[in-house]
């Protein structure tokens, strides 16, 4: 079947920190892959994805690689901020279908 | 602006009294779906539906309807609504193609009593 297994929070760092929240995901076909951040009462927004394999997804300084071999896609930022605050989710959506998957979520504090 | 509007935003209500959370989306997009949040779970699908009239289960559709009308509109029917449906509930769109991201609504806080 399809699932994506994220890193268990929560996650706390100091400001400047260097952050990784591994994800890794099993799926049939070739599917899509996305990070997802939720700030405080709001919905899902888009971080980053990518589509194929080596491909490498970036945004506001956060990068993830779609590493076929490995089956992950692990998010990275080298210096984070307090306002980086939130819940990321990865996901994944298959190739051949519609249906998303997601993690159970990361919770990622900044302490400044 | 592009968008997905829930609402309500909040709801509370009692054990069997039928509520639909609607929801619409401003952007022509072919695909919608439901997704529940709760604590350590992240998110579970509900239903989703490619275009109008054709919908179909996600992993968690027991005790949920929908329907899919008009193109703009996905709304969630709960029929008798139950605690265990107490959740964070959120409405999404995307373009069909499977590279195309979801845009997500802010999401409707349910407590059935």
């Amino acid at each position: 079947g399809n699932s994506v297994t994220q890193m268990e929070g929560p996650v706390t760092l100091s400001e400047e920190a260097f952050l990784t929240i591994n994800c890794t995901y099993t799926a049939t076909g070739y599917p899509s892959l996305f990070w997802y951040v939720q700030y405080p009462g709001e919905g899902l927004q888009l971080l980053l994805k990518a589509t194929k394999a080596d491909d490498k997804g970036s945004n506001k300084g956060f990068e993830a690689t779609y590493r076929k071999e490995t089956t992950s896609f692990h998010l990275e930022k080298g210096s984070v901020q307090v306002s980086d605050s939130a819940v990321y989710f990865c996901a994944l959506r298959r190739g051949t279908g519609n249906q998303f998957y997601f993690g159970t979520g990361t919770s990622l504090t900044v302490i400044p | 602006e592009a968008q997905v509007t829930q609402n309500p935003r909040y709801l509370i209500t009692v054990t069997g009294k039928k509520l639909t959370v609607t929801c619409s989306q401003n952007m022509n997009h072919e695909y919608m779906s439901w997704y529940r949040q709760d604590p350590g779970l992240g998110l579970r699908q509900i239903y989703y539906s490619m275009n109008v009239e054709v919908t179909d289960k996600g992993d968690v559709p027991e005790g949920y309807k929908v329907s899919r009308k008009e193109k703009r509109n996905f709304p969630l029917i709960l029929e008798s609504p139950s605690p265990n449906q107490t959740s964070l509930y959120f409405c999404a769109s995307s373009w069909g193609a499977a590279n195309e991201k979801l845009f997500f609504g802010s999401g409707t806080q349910l407590s059935v009593l």
